[in-house]
């Protein structure tokens, strides 16, 4: 079975601080593909990033950084020097053959920034 | 380039009545998906389409929902009669290619209340 646990249900913090969001996946393909996704409180959701599982190569995209670690199958999301306009609930979610290349979701950690 | 379309943005009906969504995916995408979005739920994947054609919709919740895809650059999600527990945001996604390597792109979502 494929699962995505997003522990996390709420973190609060506040503005400058930096901020990790985890997920754990479970899937017994050894190709899948591992996305988070933002929605705003606007409503839409908007991709951030993909990983395959051949790449543990960690990414950073200015203050966004993705810790990806197949030993602990995690694909964590790290946030520096946070800003009010992070404030969003972001997903996580798996991609993989067992499923049909659908996209598995976790429940979403909804992230408050505070000024 | 224009990204998934869909409309209304808004729908507020009474039960009993049809309802009518829409989706116009991104240019060149040939899988779409109908996915709906409640606090209680989350997200939740209620069909999807390749080549104007449904492979799955496993995810339909009864026979009220119907989703049509009458050619490469346009689809419906219908739900006839609605109810008050349908209300929920109704997204759109599109993605291209067969695997898991791609992304699935999100349109701004209908936000559906039946009162």
């Amino acid at each position: 079975a494929q699962k995505v646990t997003q522990a996390q249900t709420e973190i609060s913090v506040v503005e400058k601080e930096d901020v990790t969001l985890d997920c754990v996946y479970e899937t017994r393909d050894t190709t899948y593909y591992l996305f988070w996704y933002k929605q705003p409180p606007s409503g839409e959701l908007v991709f951030l990033i993909r990983r395959n599982s051949f790449d543990e190569q960690n990414e950073i995209s200015g203050r966004y950084s993705w810790n990806f670690q197949k030993s602990t199958s995690s694909f964590n999301f790290t946030i520096t020097a946070s800003q009010v306009v992070d404030s969003a609930v972001y997903f996580c979610a798996l991609s993989a053959q067992d499923s049909n290349y659908q996209l598995i979701w976790g429940a979403g950690t909804k992230l408050i920034i505070k000024p | 380039d224009a990204g998934v379309i869909q409309s209304p943005r808004h729908e507020v009906t009474e039960m009993g009545q049809e309802v009518t969504l829409r989706c116009k995916p991104i240019s060149g995408h040939d899988y779409l998906f109908w996915y709906r979005q409640t606090m209680m739920r989350g997200l939740e994947l209620l069909i999807y389409f390749n080549n104007n054609v449904p492979i799955d919709d496993s995810g339909m919740p009864e026979d009220r929902f119907s989703a049509k895809m009458p050619n490469a650059s346009f689809s419906t999600l219908k739900i006839q009669p609605s109810e008050p527990r349908d209300s929920a945001v109704y997204f759109c996604a599109s993605r291209t290619g067969t695997s898991g390597l791609d992304t699935q792109y999100f349109g701004p979502g209908t936000r559906l209340t039946v009162l």
